[in-house]
């Protein structure tokens, strides 16, 4: 979508190595999320933020972290990948007064080997 | 935890209507229903959301029971390029809170 990009797009990393996957959006939205999608799984949602340095988890945080220092960006962190953490993980965002909900990011492929 | 139920898939044939259930039985008098689909490897795209009237877009029409209990979304003339995963999802328009997917309805249209 052309108002919230994700970066990398793919990301291969050893087991034990910080990772931090970068969600940017133009849409000076507020809310911001990050899911993560495995098979068999579905979409789960690890953190989001409602607003600068306002964060909070979401069902699978453990072994995450987030930052929010600016509107734009919402920053996802694995402080040590493990390899339960080879997903596909989605960043979205959304416009509280929008009656569509979420807009989502194309996603990053991580793999943790 | 969703609070919907859905079948976990659907077949229907290219140009044909297809159909798609969900049943929201717990939901709460301000609460809409919206429908997004996943096309393989993409983020979730918004379909059509309604609370109780029947809405139609572009892209599907949605049927919400009087009781507003279950619903339907329906795809008129269904293509290839429709097969994707289907989420009926509860909320409040306009809301805060975390979107919480389920498994969803994973379509497949067959030429």
């Amino acid at each position: 979508d052309a108002g919230i990009t994700q970066s990398p797009r793919h990301k291969v990393t050893e087991t034990g190595t910080p990772v931090t996957l970068r969600c940017h959006q133009t849409e000076n939205h507020r809310y911001m999320y990050w899911y993560r999608q495995d098979p068999g799984h579905g979409l789960r949602l690890i953190h989001y933020s409602y607003g600068v340095k306002d964060t909070d988890k979401g069902e699978v945080s453990d072994g995450y972290s987030v930052s929010r220092s600016k509107t734009e960006d919402f920053l996802l962190t694995l402080e040590s990948a493990t390899s339960s953490q080879t997903s596909v993980y989605f960043c979205a965002i959304m416009d509280r007064g929008s009656y569509y909900g979420y807009t989502f990011g194309s996603g990053t492929r991580l793999t943790v080997v | 935890d969703a609070k919907t139920t859905q079948p976990t898939s659907m077949d229907c044939a290219e140009g044909r209507a297809a159909n798609l259930p969900c049943n929201h039985s717990t939901i709460s008098g301000n609460e809409y229903v919206y429908w997004y689909r996943q096309i393989h490897s993409q983020g979730p795209q918004y379909i059509i959301h309604g609370l109780k009237n029947n809405e139609t877009n572009e892209m599907a029409s949605l049927i919400i029971t009087e009781d507003r209990k279950s619903s339907t979304l329906i795809l008129p003339h269904a293509t290839l390029r429709d097969t994707a995963v289907y989420y009926c999802i509860v909320r409040v328009e306009g809301g805060s809170e975390k979107l919480v997917f389920g498994k969803g309805t994973k379509l497949t249209v067959n030429p």
